[in-house]
């Protein structure tokens, strides 16, 4: 069976510091990841996804993730954060069936300080 | 840009009423989705639907719960005795395609409250 951890339900950086956002994942069969944002009051938007290929994934808003098999991780980063980017991200796994239901982490709300 | 909706966007109902959360997908999609995230947990998958049909759903789902494209443009979940522990917010999404790994496109949610 799928699952997700994300480790830390609230990170807390400096505007134009990197950001970090952790996501390890356990599956049997070769996963497909996703990371998604929620801004408030809104719906959950997909910020980038892995399925085969290149392991550095590049999304929208200038994140990226490296899927790594050998440390089952798949962490969600930013070289420089913006206050636009104070959000929850949600990172979250195929469940593999033929209708490819997602499995989510709890989630990490990113806050921006100035 | 084409976009899934949901209503209401708050539903407070009293245990044992029945409540129908709404869900308008993207108009060219054919697969959908209910999920729901209890306040502090994670965002569980209930069911999907392809074809007038349930395609999965999870043990969540029990016969409490059902759903339902009316008309073709609604996609509908219906709770039809309501417990304290079906407090949640409910997210609707759909996809153009099944395919394990596809996109699915969410809806800003609906919180339902049990009293």
């Amino acid at each position: 069976a799928q699952s997700v951890t994300q480790l830390g339900s609230h990170v807390s950086v400096s505007e134009g510091a990197l950001v970090l956002l952790r996501c390890n994942y356990s599956s049997s069969v070769p996963p497909y990841l996703f990371w998604y944002v929620q801004y408030p009051n809104q719906g959950l938007q997909l910020l980038l996804k892995y399925t085969t290929g290149a392991t550095l994934v590049k999304g929208i808003n200038g994140f990226e993730a490296e899927f790594k098999k050998s440390e089952t991780s798949f962490h969600l980063t930013k070289p420089s954060a913006h206050m636009s980017d104070a959000a929850e991200y949600f990172c979250a796994v195929s469940a593999g069936g033929s209708q490819g239901n997602l499995i989510f982490g709890k989630g990490t709300k990113l806050s921006v300080k100035p | 840009e084409p976009e899934v909706t949901q209503t209401p966007s708050h539903q407070v109902t009293q245990m044992g009423q029945e409540v129908i959360l709404r869900c308008v997908p993207i108009s060219n999609h054919l697969y959908f989705y209910w999920y729901r995230q209890i306040l502090g947990q994670k965002v569980e998958f209930l069911v999907s639907f392809y074809n007038n049909e349930i395609s999965e759903k999870s043990e969540i789902f029990d016969d409490q719960f059902s759903v339902e494209r009316p008309d073709g443009s609604n996609f509908t979940l219906k709770i039809r005795s309501t417990k304290l522990e079906d407090s949640a917010m409910y997210f609707c999404a759909s996809s153009p395609k099944s395919r394990v790994g596809y996109e699915q496109y969410f809806g800003p949610g609906t919180r339902l409250t049990v009293t």
